[in-house]
């Protein structure tokens, strides 16, 4: 069965540390990737997408996610977290089911 | 355009009430998801619609939950009867068409907190 798995449930860094929030899929065939962000008292947006070609897609905020196919990730990175980027980030999968899948999200709290 | 519109943002009611949470798309979008929210199983989905038709309801957990979307503006989530384990956030989203609801951007609404005691 497809699934999208987040294994870093609360992830807690100072400011200026760096980041990266681990995303595994299983799919078969063609995937499509995303990472959206729900900011304390927002709606969940998203942050950068995945279809094809470039592996390394870079969103906004300064994050970016690299699709490593052989490891079946689509981590998420920033080289320097503030603390505005204190959110709920959340992978999700989408392929021939035509439905996106969600991972269970990542809590990242940056202290200042 | 104000985004996705749900309502009320928060519900508290008794178990074997019965429940409707209303969602209204942005204007233009074919697709309408309904998420559900909790710690255990994070972010679900229930159901979608295309140009107001059901097409997917496998996430739909019981016979207690129904959709409805009636017209391409309004969509209602119905619980009835209620129980505590239905207690959640639920979201409502909606998707243009231009390749797929698996490759378009979904845009969500601020949710609704349902307490069910």
């Amino acid at each position: 069965a497809q699934s999208v798995s987040q294994h870093n449930h609360h992830v807690i860094l100072s400011e200026a540390a760096s980041l990266e929030l681990g995303c595994n899929y299983s799919y078969g065939g063609t995937v499509n990737l995303f990472w959206y962000v729900q900011y304390p008292g927002q709606h969940l947006q998203l942050l950068l997408k995945y279809f094809s070609g470039d592996p390394l897609v870079k969103g906004i905020k300064g994050f970016e996610a690299e699709f490593i196919k052989s490891k079946f990730s689509f981590n998420l990175r920033k080289p320097s977290v503030q603390w505005s980027d204190t959110a709920e980030y959340f992978c999700a999968g989408g392929g021939a089911t035509n439905k996106l899948i969600f991972g269970t999200g990542t809590l990242l709290a940056v202290q200042p | 355009d104000a985004g996705v519109i749900q309502s009320p943002r928060h519900e508290v009611t008794e178990m074997g009430q019965e429940v409707t949470l209303r969602c209204k798309p942005i204007s233009g979008h074919d697709y309408l998801f309904w998420y559900r929210q909790t710690m255990m199983r994070g972010l679900e989905l229930l159901i979608y619609f295309n140009n107001n038709v059901p097409i997917d309801d496998s996430g739909m957990p019981e016979d207690r939950f129904s959709a409805k979307m009636p017209n391409a503006s309004f969509s209602t989530l119905k619980i009835q009867p209620s129980e505590p384990r239905d207690s959640a956030v639920y979201f409502c989203a909606s998707s243009p068409w231009t390749q797929g609801p698996s490759t378009d951007t979904q845009y969500f609404g601020p949710g609704t907190r349902l307490t069910v005691l």
